[in-house]
């Protein structure tokens, strides 16, 4: 069994539409990511959902909406698409980083968005 | 060798030998570290991690060394497989909360056969 599983895995679309990216993971974690990685390899957090609340957004642009409705579950909504938004996002997850304990990411195997 | 720059730094070893993978961490009050795998097409995977109150951690072929001082991070690999061919980052966290991992830019590890 997959434990964090995105869908769709690659997607093509023209700027100016509107898609979205699934997320969901088994591992009975609280804390759920939305990373963005560029041409370069480059990992960047853009988001974190720690029980369905919004912990972290890191000055990413508003035509990207998170919606945790639980918190086995994160997607990634995005609104008039820009040429800049191509990129691999990836979903993770991890336990409560408020435990004691250290708590490992675990990723999912990515999105791959190209914008025309 | 090792080459910098615009593109992805690489570090190109011999089947065989030992591979070190260098990382320089950006907050000093970063209290624990992970080294991830990223294969082609796949997510980055949990290799080994450490805490700020040690300075060495060996795993199954991997060791990761922590110098606070210098605020560094290093991966070796002993004996370096064509498997171990993939991008090697770093990330720094601190866990009181913060719910956020920072990610080192990446080295891509070539193993020639």
């Amino acid at each position: 069994d997959t434990a964090v599983s995105q869908t769709p895995k690659y997607l093509v679309t023209q700027m100016g539409n509107d898609k979205s990216i699934k997320c969901e993971q088994n591992l009975g974690h609280d804390t759920m990511y939305w990373y963005k990685q560029d041409s370069k390899k480059f990992l960047k957090i853009m988001f974190s959902y720690n029980n369905k609340e919004l912990i972290i957004n890191e000055t990413v642009p508003n035509r990207f909406s998170p919606k945790s409705p639980d918190k086995a579950h994160l997607n990634l909504h995005i609104n008039s698409l820009e040429l800049g938004d191509s990129a691999v996002y990836f979903c993770a997850s991890s336990q409560d980083m408020r435990r004691e304990g250290a708590n490992v990411l675990t990723f999912g195997a990515g999105s791959r968005l190209t914008v025309l | 060798g090792e080459s910098v720059g615009l593109h992805l730094p690489t570090l190109s070893v011999q089947e065989g030998d030992n591979s070190i993978i260098n990382c320089a961490y950006s907050n000093s009050a970063s209290d624990y570290f992970i080294w991830y795998k990223q294969e082609s097409g796949k997510g980055p995977q949990f290799i080994i991690d450490i805490r700020s109150n040690m300075d060495k951690r060996q795993g199954q072929r991997v060791t990761v060394l922590l110098n606070k001082t210098v605020k560094h991070l290093s991966l070796q690999i002993a004996a370096t497989q064509p498997g171990d061919s993939a991008v090697y980052f770093c990330a720094e966290t601190l866990l009181s909360g913060t719910y956020k991992y920072i990610f080192g830019t990446g080295t891509r590890l070539k193993v020639l056969a």
